[in-house]
């Protein structure tokens, strides 16, 4: 069973600045990995699938990337509505998540 | 447009069964892969099963035991019964689409808005 680890756990950055998130993998499966953002109280969103392809209405800003065991996902410049929880997903399995908080 | 809407008690008694419904609207449940998802208060996402039009169920591993999802086509619902429930248990339960399933793999395109269920006397 694939695991997946997400760093950093906390991503303090300021609005306009580039956020880089990483999701990897416990083995090297096919590329295909979702990428979704949680604010509080809210469901999880879904950003990426198919490790690249931006869901439907989802800003361009966003963008996924990645091949073997490393994935990740970049938001270009943060805008305020960003400050979430970002989670990976392949298959059955969810990353712990990573927190974009304001600095 | 896609809407998924849970329901059920928002507290169980331990061991006792729990049990929620997620009622779609906007598209047929025979097509599509239907799951549910949970969170425990603060912590991350744990996918807990899912099922297709066909009835074909898979359940985590480590719930196996105690899992049970199934359709009713006549009122387009999906139903999670979860047996045997300990604080542990604890969570926001979500319902979530799969669009579709490729080579084995896929993500949950549409969530309901999630129903807090609480395990305690």
């Amino acid at each position: 069973e694939i695991v997946l680890t997400q760093s950093p756990a906390t991503l303090s950055l300021s609005p306009g600045e580039r956020a880089t998130l990483s999701c990897r993998a416990s083995h090297i499966f096919s590329s295909y990995l979702a990428w979704y953002q949680q604010k509080p109280g809210q469901a999880p969103r879904l950003l990426i699938y198919d490790t690249s392809h931006r869901a439907a209405g989802v800003p361009d800003r966003f963008s996924g990337s990645g091949s073997g065991t490393d994935f990740t996902l970049t938001i270009s410049s943060l805008e305020p509505e960003d400050f979430a929880v970002y989670y990976c997903q392949r298959r059955g399995a969810f990353g712990q998540g990573t927190k974009v908080e304001v600095k | 447009q896609v809407r998924l809407q849970e329901s059920g008690p928002g507290r169980v008694q331990p061991s006792d069964t729990l049990s929620l419904t997620c009622t779609v609207s906007g598209v047929s449940i025979v097509a599509h892969s239907w799951n549910w998802i949970r969170q425990p208060p603060g912590k991350g996402l744990e996918w807990i099963g899912s099922i297709s039009y066909s009835g074909d169920a898979k359940y985590n591993p480590s719930l196996n035991s105690r899992v049970t999802i199934s359709l009713d086509m006549s009122t387009n619902q999906v139903s999670l019964k979860l047996a045997s429930v300990t604080a542990g248990d604890t969570a926001v339960y979500y319902c979530a689409r799969v669009p579709s399933i490729t080579w084995g793999e896929f993500h949950f395109d549409h969530w309901g808005q999630g129903t807090l269920v609480t395990a305690s006397s």
